[in-house]
């Protein structure tokens, strides 16, 4: 199993541009988590899904759309990016029961 | 979820025992403690959990107090490789659809030759 992959590792994007972050798991998890982690901080949770076509709002969803049309996959999307949005970006998985496996994440700067 | 404390950061000398402590003062009977650590760069990733007996696996074991308002981690043999933020987070068994881990600034590890 690859486990949890993300794509890309890393991106620069100007204010106002749009891009999607995304994930994918290949161990038929049903819960999906994005976090998003600033410098010298701890993660906050933007959204999760329970299951594909269901998801959530987390801590702090405002500028981020998810959708979750298939199990494995779970694709964040930044509408217009602002330079408030450069962190790093992770994505979670866990089957019920389980702890959280996370990828090795995304690191975006808007400039 | 009931708030944790955990140094900023310890030293701890290659070879030698690390014993990470976290107080949880306002823990729940229903919570549990979990243990997760991110080496620099990198995802985090679970180390070990627990609710009221001690526990251990190949990674560390987790020592809680009989009053469960603290625990300490400890990893046996601190390698170089060690060197990572340790979070400890205190929520309700993982079973629920609602299941969310909340980090906070966790504390540095330095393990040094």
């Amino acid at each position: 199993n690859a486990g949890v992959t993300q794509t890309p590792k890393f991106r620069i994007l100007k204010i106002g541009q749009s891009m999607t972050l995304q994930c994918t798991q290949d161990m038929n998890h049903n819960y999906m988590y994005w976090y998003r982690q600033d410098p010298g901080m701890g993660l906050k949770l933007i959204y999760y899904s329970v299951g594909a076509g269901i998801t959530d709002k987390g801590e702090v969803p405002n500028g981020y759309n998810v959708s979750r049309s298939t199990t494995e996959d779970f694709p964040l999307r930044l509408e217009l990016a602002a330079p408030s949005q450069t962190s790093v970006y992770f994505c979670a998985s866990r089957r019920m029961q389980e702890t959280q496996y996370f990828g090795p994440g995304t690191r975006l700067l808007v400039l | 979820d009931a708030k944790t404390t955990q140094p900023t950061s310890m030293d701890c000398a290659e070879g030698r025992a690390a014993n990470l402590p976290c107080n949880h003062s306002t823990i729940s009977g229903n919570e549990y403690v979990y243990w997760y650590r991110q080496i620099h760069s990198q995802g985090p990733q679970y180390i070990i959990h627990g609710l009221k007996n001690n526990e251990t696996n190949e990674m560390a074991s987790l020592i809680i107090t009989e009053d469960r308002k603290s625990s300490t981690l400890i990893l046996p043999h601190a390698t170089l490789r060690d060197t990572a933020v340790y979070y400890c987070i205190v929520r309700v068994d993982p079973g629920g659809s609602n299941y969310k881990l909340t980090f906070g600034k966790g504390t540095l590890l330095t393990v040094n030759p």
